[in-house]
């Protein structure tokens, strides 16, 4: 069955305390995994697309990374605005389908 | 133009009312879906519609009926709700033709509590 697992569920870091979270998935055929911001009560913001393992890319003071089982989203010296739930999300093999998972709540205090 | 608005940004109704939510996109999209997000809990697809037809339909019971106007407006009709379909309808669309699908956009969505 094609999953997508984020960790941690929750994470709590201090203005400027880098970290990462983390996205695996079991899908067969990924075409896509994505990455989105989501604030309460709002529609998801997109980040970023990634297409093929070993590929980066960067926004601000984030960059997300992709091997063939797994994603990282890494947050360089995060601000309190930064704080969100971020979703990951994988097109598989076929048609629109974008599958999410359970996403990370990031709180980050100044 | 990089908007997907959606109508109403709140909505009550009775288990017995008929409503309908809207979305509008106007960045010339040829692909648009419903989701459904409860609290805490990642968007579920309900439905796609690629080119004004129905692609997808995620098994959703029939008291919801989505419809596709034209390329630009989507709309969920809701009639005969159960209290566990409260939840935040988000609206996306994205662009279509093509192997690759580069991302969905999304409105701020519908917060709908059923009554």
């Amino acid at each position: 069955e094609d999953q997508v697992t984020q960790s941690p569920e929750a994470l709590r870091l201090q203005e400027g305390e880098s970290s990462s979270l983390n996205c695996s998935y079991t899908v067969s055929g990924l075409r896509g995994l994505f990455w989105y911001r989501q604030d309460p009560g709002k529609g998801p913001e997109f980040l970023f697309t990634l297409y093929s393992a070993g590929e980066e890319k960067e926004k601000e003071r984030l960059k997300a990374t992709l091997t063939k089982k797994e994603s990282f989203l890494h947050i360089t010296a995060p601000k309190p605005e930064d704080s969100a739930t971020y979703l990951c999300a994988v097109n598989m093999e076929y048609g629109n389908k974008l599958v999410f998972g359970a996403g990370t709540i990031l709180r980050v205090k100044s | 133009d990089t908007e997907v608005t959606q109508t109403p940004k709140h909505l009550v109704m009775g288990m017995t009312n008929k409503k309908s939510l809207k979305c509008e996109q106007h960045m010339g999209h040829r692909a648009m879906y419903w989701y459904k997000q409860k609290a805490k809990k990642p968007p579920e697809l309900m439905f796609v519609y690629s080119y004004e037809k129905l692609s997808i339909n995620e098994s959703v019971p029939s008291r919801f009926s989505p419809e596709c106007p034209n390329s630009s407006l989507l709309n969920l009709h809701l009639h005969a709700l159960q209290p566990e379909d409260s939840a935040l309808y988000l609206c996306a669309s994205s662009q279509e033709g093509g192997a690759i699908l580069e991302k969905l956009f999304f409105g701020s969505g519908t917060q709908l509590s059923v009554l």
